[in-house]
């Protein structure tokens, strides 16, 4: 079975802060990677999907990188909206979540 | 415009039944997949599996395979959640999503459903 392992688990950065998220596949799922946003009592939303490509009508300071094993999810500058959990999720062998990152403000 | 709208929050004892609802509008039902996702109480996304209401193929998470069953009404545009014997640990806010045609990337998502299995 693909085991999924994203961190780190929550971080804490200023406004303006660069974020970085990694998420690491425990075998090749090629760009079948997709990355969610989820606000607290709300639905996931879709933000990048097929690894690099960004949804429609989400903000360009988001952005999605890697293939085979090893992904990149970075916010450029973080702004107070993007407080939420990022979860990744692969597609390569039915579905599965990573764990989740909860992104604060400093 | 796709909307997926559930049905309401349950309060049930362990041993009972339940079925939830998540009903599909402005698209065609039968063309796309729906699928479930837990969230325990502070915790992650798990994926439970996803039904193609076109044909009732059904797919399940081995981690869920067994636990539930996933069923659609194609004549109502309705996808359903069930279980036949509740457990405290079912707990949790379920939701039902809809991916593109690739079956997999999630893009309309329904607001949730809360249950909570308490004696």
């Amino acid at each position: 079975d693909i085991q999924m392992t994203q961190s780190p688990s929550s971080l804490s950065a200023s406004v303006g802060d660069r974020v970085t998220i990694t998420c690491q596949a425990s075998q090749d799922i090629s760009n079948y990677l997709n990355w969610y946003q989820q606000k607290p009592g709300k639905a996931p939303k879709l933000l990048i999907y097929d690894a690099s490509n960004l949804e429609t009508g989400v903000p360009s300071r988001f952005s999605g990188s890697g293939s085979g094993t090893d992904f990149t999810f970075t916010i450029s500058s973080l702004q107070p909206e993007d407080i939420a959990t990022y979860y990744c999720q692969q597609y390569d062998n039915l579905l599965l979540f990573g764990g989740g990152t909860k992104v604060e403000i400093k | 415009e796709v909307q997926l709208v559930q049905s309401g929050a349950e309060v049930k004892k362990p041993g009972e039944s339940l079925k939830i609802s998540c009903k599909g509008s402005g698209y065609s039902f039968t063309s796309y997949w729906i699928g479930w996702v837990r969230q325990m109480p502070g915790k992650g996304l798990e994926w439970m599996g996803i039904i193609y209401p076109g044909d009732s193929d059904t797919r399940y998470s081995p981690s869920f395979q067994g636990q539930v069953t996933i069923s659609a009404d194609k004549s109502i545009s309705t996808a359903y959640l069930q279980w036949s014997s509740l457990k405290a640990s079912d707990t949790a806010m379920y939701y039902c999503a809809r991916p593109r045609r690739d079956g997999y990337t999630y893009d309309y998502w329904g607001q949730g459903t809360l249950v909570t299995v308490s004696s």
